[in-house]
């Protein structure tokens, strides 16, 4: 079975800008989370995404948004970039029976 | 609100120590703790616990759950310069939420 995929890996962007990020996940799952990873927070939650319904949300600016489409791949959408937003964005995906999460490689994303 | 310390933050040791790397939780609705290992990117699975007392072992790492303390320890034995990473506890409740700690960040040296 392939991992979960994420795109791009890296990105640099400028303050004001807006990006989108791109999240595959593996094969069967459903559901679809996200997370925020810099070296003082540690890994924090965004939101996480079930049969395109977002089930759960973090502590975030609504600056940040996603979505899933009905074959799971998920989206995940920042607006107005500012510095602090620079940071390493995971997805991860978790089947039903298990339940335990399958990271992607993730997309470092550089706010200049 | 929910909440997963791990300690230590950080930790150096030699190759050929042993270390324990401790989680302790507060969650509403536990249903179960989960251990990942981070080198360089994605983290990767380790543990997945969920009832108390009943050890899991994959080589020379180990982990345990008590749920009357509300943690759990991860152990690695004969550390290898390989074993350093970060290393992260997640607890996942019945709402299907997961709450990850900050990790403890393991240094071995040769």
């Amino acid at each position: 079975k392939a991992g979960v995929t994420q795109t791009p890996r890296y990105l640099i962007k400028t303050r004001g800008q807006q990006v989108t990020l791109s999240c595959s996940p593996i094969s069967g799952h459903r559901s679809v989370s996200w997370y925020q990873q810099t070296p003082g927070q540690g890994l924090q939650f965004l939101f996480e995404y079930f049969s395109e319904t977002q089930r759960n949300k973090g502590n975030f600016p609504g600056r940040f948004s996603g979505r899933q489409f009905s074959n799971s791949r998920s989206e995940m959408n920042v607006s107005t970039l500012e510095l602090g937003d620079s940071a390493l964005y995971l997805c991860a995906s978790r089947g039903t029976e298990y339940n335990e999460q399958f990271f992607g490689p993730g997309t470092r994303l550089t706010v200049l | 609100e929910d909440k997963v310390v791990q300690s230590p933050l950080s930790l150096v040791v030699h190759e050929g120590d042993t270390v324990t790397l401790n989680c302790s939780y507060e969650v509403t609705n536990f249903r179960s703790l989960l251990w990942y290992k981070q080198e360089k990117k994605a983290p990767t699975f380790l543990f997945m616990l969920t009832s108390s007392g009943i050890e899991k072992k994959s080589g020379r790492l180990s982990s345990i759950l008590d749920k009357k303390e509300l943690s759990s320890i991860l152990n690695i034995t004969a550390t290898q310069t390989g074993d350093s990473a970060i290393y992260l506890c997640a607890v996942l409740n019945r709402d299907d939420k997961i709450i990850f700690g900050k990790g403890t960040r393991l240094h071995i040296l040769p």
